[in-house]
């Protein structure tokens, strides 16, 4: 398996315009997580899904971000509008349920500049 | 909700060994993970330990647990300028996947 494929791996946009990331999770995992990290935050859970369906989104900012997971191979983050604090490297990760531990593994990420 | 704290930065030497400090509030924890990030990279696993056991070791890795502090450290043995990067340790409790990150340890290894 390639690991967890995010795309693009930079973004760069106007503020106000629409963002959508996207992230094809390891083959086979049951969670997928999306974190947003700055320099100032720290590395933050923003959503995560359990088969597909949204389990906790407390972690998303605003309005202005949603996520979707429509098949358990894609799912996207959207932002719009998107506004210049939202700049900051975004994460995809997967994990899969059983033999207990939860590793999760991350993409590579995506690095968001909003002008 | 669960509080996981790391010192901002560490600096060693070339050669010593390194020992980052991870200190956490829930108890219930059952499995912590170190991550490692290089710069412009995603986080990759380190290594593991179970809430029952109180070493690991693996290779130049050493994990040490304290659940009676509840602190949990990474020794890094022979640290060499490729281990620079930023540590985070995180945990997972007894129900579901979710990881509980803590604000990660930049380590700068110099020459």
């Amino acid at each position: 398996d390639a690991g967890v494929i995010q795309s693009p791996r930079h973004e760069v946009t106007e503020m106000g315009q629409e963002v959508t990331l996207r992230c094809k999770p390891i083959s086979g995992h049951d969670y997928l997580f999306w974190y947003r990290q700055t320099m100032m935050r720290g590395l933050e859970l923003l959503i995560y899904f359990n088969n597909n369906v949204p389990i906790d989104d407390s972690g998303m900012p605003e309005d202005r971000f949603s996520a979707k997971m429509p098949n358990a191979s894609f799912s996207t983050l959207k932002i719009q509008p998107s506004e210049p604090r939202d700049s900051a490297v975004y994460f995809c990760a997967s994990s899969f349920t059983g033999g207990g531990g939860a590793e999760a593994f991350f993409g590579q990420g995506t690095r968001l500049t909003v002008v | 909700g669960e509080d996981v704290e790391q010192s901002l930065f560490l600096s060693v030497r070339e050669g010593d060994s390194s020992v980052i400090n991870c200190t956490y509030t829930d108890s219930s924890s059952t499995y912590l993970y170190w991550y490692k990030q290089e710069p412009g990279a995603g986080l990759q696993l380190l290594t593991y330990i179970f809430s029952n056991m109180d070493m690991k070791q693996d290779q130049r890795l050493t994990v040490l647990l304290n659940k009676k502090d509840k602190h949990l450290s990474l020794r890094i043995a022979d640290t060499q300028t490729g281990d620079s990067a930023i540590y985070f340790c995180a945990l997972q409790r007894n129900a579901g996947n979710m990881l509980t990150f803590g604000g990660g340890t930049r380590l700068m290894v110099k020459p």
